[in-house]
């Protein structure tokens, strides 16, 4: 099946300092790329869809300069956490599309995620 | 943004009984889709389906969908301790987007 592929699966940080976080689709072209965030015991809440070659979709309420999201490459998508807070901690999942054939139906394969903690 | 609720939140049952979450949503959706997480790693798919169909079929997992009551429900049958994970229904709407449920927490009992 489709992999994806995310990195760094942990990460600490002090507070004030940028953290990226890279999330790739291996052997797959993936245009478009969603990120989630997940705090803990709670769901999944949908950030932004990023799309390659073009701005990302930020959701209500999620701060775009806060989360900087790049998808240079149809294989690859960027979130950058600008000036990380405590607040900011929390556990940060890739999403990518694979769709099979000519179906239209696509599947979503996930990331392993990646833990953030700032300090 | 969040589609609906789940229940129940959480379903404690011992090993061999058979669990059945159940979630609604609120949109007119593409399909709908069940995940598992295991504690803080990432979510696996288990399975899709369509807005056209009924009830559908996966090894021990049966999947409803009631687009008239915007509701699906999963059942897992002859569940085992390894079932013990969180479990989530997400739905797709026309503008692509996957949204997910508040999920539901099993624990299987060996």
């Amino acid at each position: 099946g489709a992999v994806v592929s995310q990195h760094p699966s942990w990460v600490i940080c002090k507070s004030g300092t940028s953290v990226k976080i890279e999330c790739r689709s291996l052997d797959f072209q993936a245009t478009t790329m969603f990120w989630y965030r997940q705090f803990p015991k709670q769901s999944l809440m949908l950030m932004a869809t990023s799309n390659e070659g073009s701005k990302a979709t930020y959701e209500q309420g999620v701060e775009k300069d806060k989360f900087l999201i790049n998808h240079a490459s149809l294989t690859l998508s960027t979130l950058t956490v600008t000036s990380a807070h405590p607040e900011d901690s929390s556990f940060y999942i890739c999403s990518a599309k694979f769709y099979r054939g000519l179906s239209n139906t696509g599947e979503l394969f996930f990331g392993e995620g990646s833990r953030l903690t700032v300090l | 943004s969040q589609q609906g609720e789940e229940d129940p939140q959480a379903l404690s049952i011992q090993e061999g009984e058979n669990a059945t979450m159940n979630c609604s949503y609120k949109t007119s959706i593409n399909n709908l889709q069940w995940y598992r997480q295991n504690s803080g790693r990432g979510l696996v798919h288990l399975i899709l389906i369509r807005s056209n169909e009924r009830e559908k079929h996966s090894g021990r997992l049966r999947v409803t969908l009631d687009t008239s009551k915007k509701s699906s429900s999963l059942l897992i049958t002859a569940s085992r301790a390894a079932d013990t994970a969180s479990y989530f229904c997400a739905t797709e709407t026309s503008y692509d987007k996957v949204i997910f449920g508040p999920g539901t927490s099993l624990s299987v009992i060996p």
